[in-house]
């Protein structure tokens, strides 16, 4: 079945360390997106790529990284600098990244801070 | 910039109500609207959603009109059922970038 992969379901991160979540589709899609869930606060936008080799920051990309080296895989780093990294993560990926696609959504990566 | 407001929740119905979320906008341009759900423990997958003015998205009894001179897009639902219970929400894309702006989500419970 094709879909959006997200691991590991759960993640837990030690203070001054940098955590990697992975993001893996097979829809053959160019655009994904990281999107980061506060309880009441909605979905923010981290990072988003619309072609391998090339991303662009979201609207709280401080503290993060990505890379997207290849067209199925799009992973997210949360770095040192990221102070307060406890959220849901969200990833996902459309066809091309145009105004009125359709997003499809991973199942997401719960990280919390030890 | 953009932006999208939804009503607060969390909203608790029994089976067979009548829903209805609100939502409004600020966008410049025409962007095009979404009502996303996402269910426990998942991911969010796509509702609905209207391209221009006047247009109406619907999907498994939902329903929400893209209203242009009140900038709202309030999706509907005229007999809920236990499984409708999820989060909902409202999100815009702007008419001249790929952002996907979404509201802060409404929780909704339906009880037998």
């Amino acid at each position: 079945d094709g879909g959006i992969t997200q691991s590991p379901k759960y993640l837990f991160r030690k203070e001054g360390q940098n955590v990697t979540l992975s993001c893996e589709q097979n829809l053959n899609h160019d655009a994904m997106y990281w999107y980061r869930q506060d309880p009441g606060q909605g979905l923010r936008l981290i990072y988003y790529s619309q072609i391998v080799n090339d991303f662009q920051k979201g609207d709280i990309a401080e503290g993060y990284s990505v890379s997207r080296e290849k067209k199925e895989s799009f992973p997210l780093t949360v770095t040192s600098a990221q102070k307060n990294p406890t959220a849901f993560y969200l990833c996902a990926s459309s066809p091309t990244g145009g105004i009125d696609e359709k997003l499809f959504f991973g199942s997401g990566t719960q990280l919390s801070v030890l | 910039g953009n932006s999208v407001t939804q009503m607060e929740g969390p909203v608790t119905l029994s089976e067979e109500a009548f829903l209805t979320i609100n939502c409004t906008y600020t966008a410049t341009g025409y962007p095009s609207l979404f009502w996303y759900v996402q269910y426990p423990g998942e991911g969010l997958q796509l509702l609905l959603k209207a391209t221009k003015a006047d247009d109406k998205g619907s999907n498994k009894g939902f329903e929400a009109t893209y209203r242009k001179e009140t900038t709202s897009f309030h999706l509907e639902k005229g007999s809920v059922q236990v499984s409708d219970s999820a989060v909902y929400f409202c999100a815009l894309s702007g008419s001249n970038d790929y952002k996907l702006s979404f509201g802060a989500g409404t929780t909704v419970t339906v009880r037998a």
